[in-house]
């Protein structure tokens, strides 16, 4: 139980565009999601917390704008990278939690978005 | 404030010995401390958690963690290592928001060698 699905695994486009990513919790209902950034070898930099039906809390020094983030279901939620350039390529992961006190953060298997 | 630590990159230690992984955590009130695990290219996979109670913890793949209030540590260990093993580990603390964010260790590799 308790899986994420995380879409697309593996993304590589032109300087400019914009890119979507889905993270959706399969067998269960998602109250909250996370999204997460990682560079190589490193730790986890959380980027915003999102709740189902309002909007995202974004963290210190993350560009809202820049990484816009809807949270429309119990079961979904997307981060678009708006006109990415190639400094934010790097590994996106997202979590979800039922939002059941104290319960663990389910990961999705990241995706990694690497712009030209 | 709150923080977690990992005092150590990477740890080696060859297939069939004892494996720990150190975690050292700052925090105001109770603690609620969580382990999880990578693999390339991957997300994380929850291991185990502490809430409240036993200070031995078990979860998956036959991990288990040590919580220990007096020096502020919950070190992961496995009696016996496998290869499949090697993977980036990261122990992590709640914040006490009521959504459930987590504070992340900076991570240690860990490399059983056959």
């Amino acid at each position: 139980g308790a899986v994420v699905s995380q879409h697309p695994s593996w993304v590589i486009c032109k300087s400019g565009t914009s890119v979507k990513i889905e993270c959706r919790s399969l067998d269960f209902q998602a109250t909250t999601m996370f999204w997460y950034r990682q560079f190589p070898k490193q730790s986890l930099m959380l980027m915003a917390t999102s709740n189902e039906g309002s909007k995202a809390t974004y963290e210190q020094g993350v560009e809202k704008d820049k990484f816009l983030i809807n949270h429309a279901s119990l079961t979904l939620s997307t981060l678009t990278v708006t006109s990415a350039h190639p400094e934010d390529s790097s590994f996106y992961i997202c979590s979800a939690t039922t939002g059941a006190p104290l319960q663990p953060q389910h990961f999705g298997d990241g995706t990694r978005l690497s712009i030209l | 404030a709150q923080s977690v630590a990992q005092p150590e990159d990477q740890v080696n230690v060859a297939e069939g010995n004892p494996l720990t992984v150190k975690c050292t955590y700052s925090v105001s009130g109770n603690p609620y401390l969580f382990w999880y695990v990578q693999y390339p290219n991957r997300g994380l996979q929850f291991l185990l958690k502490y809430i409240t109670g036993d200070n031995l913890v078990k979860g998956s793949y036959g991990f288990e963690a040590e919580f220990n209030k007096s020096q502020t540590s919950f070190h992961l260990k496995k009696p016996s290592a496998l290869v499949s093993d090697s993977a980036l580990y990261f122990c992590a603390v709640r914040f006490t928001d009521s959504w459930g964010k987590l504070q992340f260790g900076a991570g240690t590799q860990v490399v059983v060698t056959p």
